[in-house]
């Protein structure tokens, strides 16, 4: 499985856009790059996800670098209800790894006024 | 967007008791569902995989009948602790993904927070 690599926490001013990157530098050519937060004491909420494509929903834009070793996540307007722990997790199409997800520390995100 | 429910959301037992937890998704057949365990300050940590009408695939080190997981709709799996003990209280989390195969993401219940006294 590929290991991601985020930063422990950060912090974003309300309205501003929170960027949050994400080294998955040992990923595999059909892993795709997926996103979920969890706020506290809830079940982590799905985001988005790529493979190679920038891609972009009504949540979040998901930017991957060409040689798909990075990746980051941005929030493009943030709120006090983006506060959330930020998980980026490789996930396999199928096959042996049938889906499993690997979650790490993730990145502690704190939005305030 | 995909809903799964997870119920209930809290139980406090006794040690000793056997604690059933139901995941169910509400808007789309589920092929698998995953268990998860987290600890306080902890991450996610995954227990088992189940894919509907077969036995589930546990990660090491979690003991199958201590945790018994049956998927035998594909709208419901059921996570049981038998006999638990303080040692098992955690926030236990269920997720549901449409297809065994391709790129669908996990949608997750609202987990359930269980404590053995």
């Amino acid at each position: 499985d590929a290991k991601t690599t985020q930063p422990t926490s950060m912090d974003c001013a309300e309205g501003r856009a929170a960027n949050l990157p994400c080294n998955h530098s040992t990923i595999s050519g059909n892993e795709y790059v997926y996103w979920y937060r969890q706020i506290h004491s809830q079940g982590p909420q799905y985001i988005i996800h790529g493979l190679k494509n920038n891609e972009t929903n009504e949540m979040a834009s998901l930017i991957i670098t060409e040689d798909r070793k990075s990746s980051t996540l941005i929030l493009p307007h943030a709120t006090l209800r983006d506060t959330a722990v930020y998980y980026c997790l490789p996930q396999g199409a199928g096959g042996t790894s049938y889906g499993k997800l690997t979650f790490g520390q993730g990145t502690i995100l704190t939005v305030h006024p | 967007g995909a809903v799964v429910s997870q119920h209930p959301s809290r139980v406090i037992c006794k040690s000793g008791t056997s604690v059933k937890i139901e995941c169910r998704s509400l808007d789309f057949q589920a092929t698998t569902m995953f268990w998860y365990r987290q600890f306080p300050k902890q991450s996610l940590m995954l227990m088992a995989t189940s894919n509907e009408g077969s036995k589930a695939t546990y990660e090491q080190g979690v003991e199958k009948d201590k945790f018994l997981i049956n998927h035998a709709s594909l709208t419901l799996s059921t996570l049981t602790v038998t006999s638990a003990h303080p040692e098992d209280s955690s926030f236990y989390i269920c997720s549901a993904r449409g297809s065994f195969w391709g790129n669908q993401p996990q949608h997750f219940g609202d987990g359930t927070r269980l404590s053995i006294l």
